[in-house]
């Protein structure tokens, strides 16, 4: 079974500083994907980075980084230089071909301060 | 552009009514997927289609039944709404069942069901 674990069910950050969310997983299929969407006050559910587990380099998307810490089975997304837009629900999900579908965790929402 | 559209965004219906959830999906992705949002749950897969005439059950299909008789749609019908069906709807699609990249699944913007 694949399992994903969210344990901060909120977190803050004052503008400009960076932040990390955590996010650790369970899976006994060697090839897997790691995803991270943002889902603001409005809603809808945005995609903002992923990295496959034969990936060798942590993946980075804009403001958005991944620490991909695989001994540990830890996926903790780093945003820097957080902005007030920022501020939504963020949810881990775990894919691997063996499950062939996404399963995702409880989510953390972040606030950004002024 | 390509675009995943939901529709109603908003029901409000009675115990017992049958209701559609429409999903539309311009991407030409083989694989969709319907989801329910409740708090303290994140999203939990109801039923999965990768591609015309295929459809699977997810982790909560109780009460819940869909139909692929094209690429573009995923029609999500609750047979006989019950109260515990009150939640939020999100409709995904995504390229392909192989390779992680092409498992990344894009969103609707969902359907606030209440049923009363």
């Amino acid at each position: 079974a694949q399992k994903i674990t969210q344990t901060q069910p909120g977190m803050f950050v004052q503008e400009k500083e960076a932040v990390t969310l955590d996010c650790t997983y369970d899976t006994s299929d060697p090839s897997y994907g790691l995803f991270w969407y943002k889902q603001p006050s409005s809603g809808e559910m945005i995609f903002l980075i992923y990295q496959g587990s034969y990936d060798q380099q942590n993946a980075t998307e804009g403001r958005y980084s991944l620490n991909f810490q695989k001994a540990r089975k830890s996926a903790n997304l780093v945003i820097s230089a957080s902005q007030l837009g920022d501020s939504a629900m963020y949810f881990c999900a775990i894919f691997s071909g063996g499950y062939n579908k996404l399963i995702f965790g409880a989510g953390t929402r972040l606030a950004v301060h002024p | 552009d390509a675009e995943i559209t939901q529709s109603p965004r908003h029901k409000i219906t009675e115990t017992g009514r049958q209701v559609t959830l429409a999903c539309h999906q311009t991407w030409n992705h083989n694989n969709m997927f319907w989801y329910r949002q409740d708090l303290g749950h994140g999203l939990r897969l109801i039923h999965y289609s990768y591609g015309v005439q295929d459809t699977n059950k997810g982790e909560v299909s109780d009460g819940y039944s869909v139909s692929r008789s094209n690429t573009e749609d995923l029609p999500l019908t609750l047979e006989s709404a019950a109260s515990s069906q009150t939640s939020v709807y999100f409709c995904a699609s995504s390229e392909s069942p192989h390779g992680i990249l092409g498992n990344i699944q894009y969103f609707g913007a969902g359907t606030r069901l209440s049923v009363l």
